[in-house]
Parts: C-alpha cells; sequence; structure tokens
C-alpha cells in the first residue's frame, strides 16, 4: 500500500533551517509528484509547492520561492523540503501528498516545525 | 492567485442529515478542483477530484459538482465519522490555492 512517511518533529531557532523529508512506498516513485503544503496552528491549509519525482521540475508558491527549495532523491524514494530563514509564522505542522497532474490521492502524517528563541 | 472561498465557514447538522458546502473560485478553473476532509489532529484525507470523481474508498454518500466558478460538496446522509474540516483546493494553477475550510459539527 502507498505510504508516505515523514521525519520527526523539529525546533528550531529563528534564522535556522529546517528540512523536512517524506519516505515513499508502495507504488513506482518516479511516476508521481510530490506536493508540500502546511498548516499553522489553528489555521486552514497552504500550499507551498510541488516537485516531479521524474525529472524533478518544481513549482513554487510565490510567497515562498525565496525560501524553500523541493527535491527528491529516486535512489532512496524519498522528498525533502528545506525552508530557510525561519520566522515565528513558519510555526506550523508541513505535509508531503502524492500527486500526479494536480490530483492528490496520499499524504504523509505530517511533521510539526516549532520556530522559537 | 486565485482565490477560493467556502461557505459557510461551519455548519452544524445531525446524524443523518444532508448536507451541502459550496466553494467559489474567484475565476473559472473548468473542474480541476478536489475536496479534502480533515479531522483534528490528523493529515488531511483526499474525498474527490475532478469535481466530482470520488478517490478510491471514499463512501457513496459523498458527491461533489460544478464547474467554472461554483461548486458544491454533498453528504447524502451524515454519519458520526463525517464530523470533520472540509477544504476545496483548485489545481487548474500555479499556486494551488485551498478555500478557508468548513467546519461540520454535530447539531
Amino acid at each position: 500500500q502507498v505510504q508516505l512517511v515523514q521525519s520527526g518533529g523539529e525546533v528550531k531557532k529563528p534564522g535556522a533551517s529546517v528540512m523536512v523529508s517524506c519516505k515513499a512506498s508502495g507504488y513506482t516513485f518516479s511516476t508521481y509528484g510530490i506536493s508540500w503544503v502546511r498548516q499553522a496552528p489553528g489555521q486552514g491549509l497552504e500550499w507551498m509547492g510541488w516537485i516531479s519525482a521524474y525529472n524533478g521540475n518544481t513549482n513554487y508558491a510565490q510567497k515562498f520561492q525565496d525560501r524553500v527549495t523541493l527535491t527528491t532523491d529516486t535512489s532512496t524514494t524519498t522528498a525533502y523540503m528545506d525552508l530557510r530563514s525561519l520566522r515565528s509564522d513558519d510555526t506550523a505542522v508541513y505535509y508531503c501528498a502524492r500527486g500526479r497532474n494536480g490530483v492528490v490521492d496520499h499524504w504523509g502524517q505530517g511533521t510539526l516545525v516549532t520556530v522559537s528563541s | 492567485d486565485i482565490q477560493m472561498t467556502q461557505s459557510p465557514s461551519s455548519l452544524s447538522a445531525s446524524v443523518g442529515d444532508r448536507v451541502t458546502i459550496t466553494c467559489r473560485a474567484s475565476q473559472g478553473i473548468r473542474s480541476w478542483l478536489a475536496w479534502y476532509q480533515q479531522k483534528p489532529g490528523k493529515a488531511p484525507k483526499s474525498l474527490i477530484y475532478g469535481a466530482s470523481t470520488l478517490q478510491s474508498g471514499v463512501p457513496s454518500r459523498f458527491s461533489g459538482s460544478g464547474s467554472g466558478t461554483d461548486f458544491t460538496l454533498t453528504i447524502s446522509s451524515l454519519q458520526p465519522e463525517d464530523f470533520a474540516t472540509y477544504y476545496c483546493q483548485q489545481y487548474h494553477s500555479y499556486p494551488y490555492t485551498f478555500g478557508q475550510g468548513t467546519k461540520l459539527e454535530i447539531k
């Protein structure tokens, strides 16, 4: 069965960087992309970006364009989200999700990133 | 960016009720719309894509309709496990924006 297993929670100081991983299994990794979505405490869902696991093509929300990098490692079927220059309002649960042609069907369990001095 | 607006923001209903949630896009998105369900402390669950196609395993009491700018999610007969927050999302153009969510509560 399709599974996306994310790395554990992180606590970071303002200005630091965080990398969240998303290990995929149960399907051919390169035939789908991975979207990243975040959710601040008590808030709604916010789309951050998408990466093709086939060729590494990416699309980022303008809001995150300068601070986020999405990558994949096909040898380990793992996707990564790197967010830099963290601020307190980056405190959120970060989700990866499998998608193709914009359609998302499976989600990771989420990773809580807390930014606090 | 395309703005997605859901209504209502919250809704109280009883088990067995028929419920409809509306999602409006700020510009036409054809049928490039998805619906998600999220329960507290859990990851979202994908329900519908293409405005009306159920994801595998989603009960048939869920249905979606609409195209262009106006869409609806209908639950034909509410079950206890359906009380959750529902989100629409357009995937017509980047960035793929979400509605603000509709919280469905037990009356």
